[in-house]
């Protein structure tokens, strides 16, 4: 079990363009969670899906924020533009929904916007 | 909104010593807390859970403790051991909203040889 994998672990791009962090889920998991770790707020919870439908969405900060999961094994979190006050570390989790089966995270995209 | 809440976000201890991490939440509805450690560059690993049916839960040198009356929970580590030194997030969840986390800002724990 190779864990949840996300891509790139870093990322710095300028103020304006456009950013796609990826994840792949375990296998087998049915919900997938976008997070973001800001020194502020700690972890705050995106985005998630269950079976590749967004389930709640009310945690992304604005319209520049957009979230896709095409198919069980793969989902990505799009910023355009970036702005720097996106600057954060973004984690995917995936699990499989009940109680003892918490939530496993990948290590993490940290993004700098310039 | 904060639903969980840290309030300490550092806390130093001595090695061998008790580590005492602090958690408070506002939903009444949370029916399932648990703690992650997360070390640097790394994503949050599980550490321990208590289900809200229960008022403690031990595993090994780490034990968690709820108060549903007060809305409080607190993680002992005894004794503590320099490798324990991370980042530690509370979180709650109420799995009829399909187990999505609801995580504290985190409390840095430093352990000193």
């Amino acid at each position: 079990d190779a864990g949840v994998i996300q891509s790139p672990r870093h990322e710095v791009t300028e103020m304006g363009q456009e950013v796609t962090l990826r994840c792949k889920p375990i296998s087998g998991h049915d919900y997938l969670f976008w997070y973001r770790q800001t020194m502020m707020r700690g972890l705050e919870l995106l985005i998630y899906f269950n079976n590749n439908v967004p389930i709640d969405d009310s945690g992304m900060p604005e319209d520049r924020f957009s979230a896709k999961m095409p198919n069980a094994s793969f989902s990505t979190l799009k910023i355009q533009p970036s702005e720097p006050r996106d600057s954060a570390v973004y984690f995917c989790a995936s699990s499989s929904g009940t109680e003892d089966s918490p939530l496993h995270f990948g290590n993490g995209t940290r993004l700098t916007v310039t | 909104d904060q639903q969980v809440k840290q309030n300490s976000p550092s806390l130093s201890v001595q090695e061998g010593r008790i580590s005492i991490l602090n958690c408070d939440y506002t939903n009444s509805m949370f029916d399932y807390f648990l703690w992650y450690k997360k070390y640097p560059a790394e994503g949050p690993t599980f550490l321990i859970s208590i289900s809200s049916i229960k008022d403690k839960n031990e595993d090994g040198r780490f034990t968690v403790f709820l108060n549903k009356s007060a809305k409080h929970l607190s993680l002992h580590i005894v004794p503590s051991q320099p490798g324990d030194s991370a980042v530690y997030f509370c979180a709650a969840t109420d799995y009829n909203q399909g187990g999505k986390l609801i995580f504290g800002q985190g409390t840095e724990l430093s352990v000193k040889p």
